[in-house]
């Protein structure tokens, strides 16, 4: 039973435009948010992350957004580079309980020049 | 900050021998974790450390893993019999003592049951 679900599993942008990946969620308990990116044969490395008292969060390009009323979150890259191009993993940590991180399956980001 | 360190980086071993995996975390960093990914998946949780006390384990995926964190610092995952269906990439991950701190990933030990 999947808790956290990134529905695409690719994504193609052209460079210099706007990407937007998805994420939703199941369970109700989830109150912190974060997303990361990963190249291959690299671990995950975190990019940006939302507590559920907020509904935005910046930082540089990257922009995270939750709507805790449909359950689902995104995060916007302006503008995408080269760089950018990678596997981007939606995670999540419930209030309570187990103190681990829950991941979706991620999509992954080709960012075309 | 060095980063996260995991040793080795690949070990390729054979059904039903015994394996150790190494993490060194973050120095600063007091909580550690330790994750498996398989192909086309994301993360999967295994079980965490407090210092040296393991918090949850209750995730780990079978009586044959087990991990020890003895000292506060380094931590060894090890999996007794190892079968075809753990050959997957083992991620360690440390934190600060705060729920709202974002884990940081090690760069994985990819493990290869033949």
């Amino acid at each position: 039973d999947q808790q956290v679900k990134q529905n695409s599993p690719s994504l193609s942008v052209q460079e210099g435009r706007i990407s937007i990946l998805n994420c939703d969620y199941t369970n109700s308990m989830f109150d912190y948010f974060l997303w990361y990116k990963k190249y291959p044969a690299e671990g995950p490395t975190f990019l940006i992350s939302i507590s559920s008292i907020k509904d935005k969060n910046e930082d540089g390009r990257f922009t995270v957004f939750l709507n805790k009323s449909a359950k689902h979150l995104s995060l916007h890259i302006v503008p995408s580079q080269p760089g950018d191009s990678a596997v981007y993993f939606c995670a999540a940590r419930s209030g309570g309980g187990a103190d681990g991180l829950t991941f979706g399956k991620g999509t992954h980001l080709i960012i075309q020049p | 900050d060095t980063g996260v360190s995991q040793d080795p980086r690949h070990k390729i071993t054979k059904r039903g021998q015994n394996v150790t995996f190494r993490c060194d975390p973050i120095s600063e960093h007091n909580r550690l974790y330790w994750y498996r990914q398989t192909l086309g998946q994301g993360p999967e949780f295994l079980t965490y450390f407090q210092n040296e006390a393991q918090l949850e384990k209750s995730r780990l995926l079978s009586d044959r893993f087990s991990a020890e964190r003895p000292k506060g610092s380094f931590s060894t995952l090890e999996i007794q019999r190892t079968e075809q269906g753990d050959s997957a990439m083992y991620l360690c991950a440390s934190s600060w003592n705060s729920r709202i701190s974002p884990l940081h990933f090690g760069n994985g030990t990819r493990l290869t049951v033949t």
